[in-house]
């Protein structure tokens, strides 16, 4: 099966700039995950949807973070504007855990991820 | 104190050593475990999700000590190839997953 995809797989920008960043999980899979990995740290969620709807995003700073995942596939995070504090890997994920469904072991696949460095 | 604690290492252990790493998680309400590897500059990849029994897979053991809230990942016959990053993860029910900072391993020959 084809994993999560994501791109784009590298972006620099200067602070205060604007990004986005794109992911689309694999087939059939409801859930779906950003993570930010900051070099030396284990990744951190953003934010949780499944299907459309978001789960958690209580991590998210929304002052300067937004995604969507408009009809419960693909979906795109935005910051803007950045700060050097950005700077990170930005890490895509899905699962099959769904609403109503008993919690399965079933881990995460992730996405390769975007190297964002902020300068 | 951090949700899910992990020893940073470095573990440098020769090939066919065996190494074990521990995990502990702070939210007595996590339900589900899981241990998963992450190569240098690349997406972590899950290795194997640890039951309450235990479980074994090939070469990898991993464990989960409720009562004492760690679980762990035993490496029997260590490989080169088996270097890389560890992470740790708990999951308390509602969807709430928390990772590990990793354990780093470096296999030499």
């Amino acid at each position: 099966e084809a994993g999560v995809a994501q791109s784009p797989r590298y972006k620099i920008i200067e602070k205060r700039q604007s990004v986005a960043f794109w992911c689309n999980p694999i087939s059939g899979h409801a859930t779906l995950y950003w993570y930010q990995q900051i070099l030396g740290q284990g990744p951190k969620l953003l934010i949780q949807f499944q299907n459309n709807g978001v789960v958690d995003d209580s991590q998210l700073p929304k002052d300067r973070f937004s995604a969507e995942r408009l009809k419960g596939v693909d979906s795109t995070l935005k910051i803007q504007p950045a700060k050097l504090e950005d700077s990170a890997v930005y890490l895509c994920a899905s699962s099959l855990e769904g609403a109503g469904q008993r919690q399965e072991n079933y881990g995460y696949t992730f996405g390769s991820g975007t190297r964002l460095t902020v300068v | 104190r951090k949700e899910v604690e992990q020893d940073p290492g470095p573990f440098n252990v020769p090939e066919g050593a065996t190494v074990a790493f521990n995990c502990t998680y702070s939210n007595s309400a996590s339900q589900s475990f899981f241990w998963y590897r992450q190569d240098c500059r690349k997406e972590p990849k899950l290795l194997m999700s640890v039951y309450s029994s235990g479980n074994e897979d090939g070469r990898f053991t991993a464990q989960l000590n409720r009562a004492s809230q760690y679980i762990s990942l035993l490496i029997r016959d260590s490989k080169l190839s088996d270097s890389a990053t560890y992470l740790c993860v708990a999951n308390t029910g509602g969807f709430k997953t928390i990772f590990g900072a990793g354990t780093r391993l470096f296999v030499k020959a």
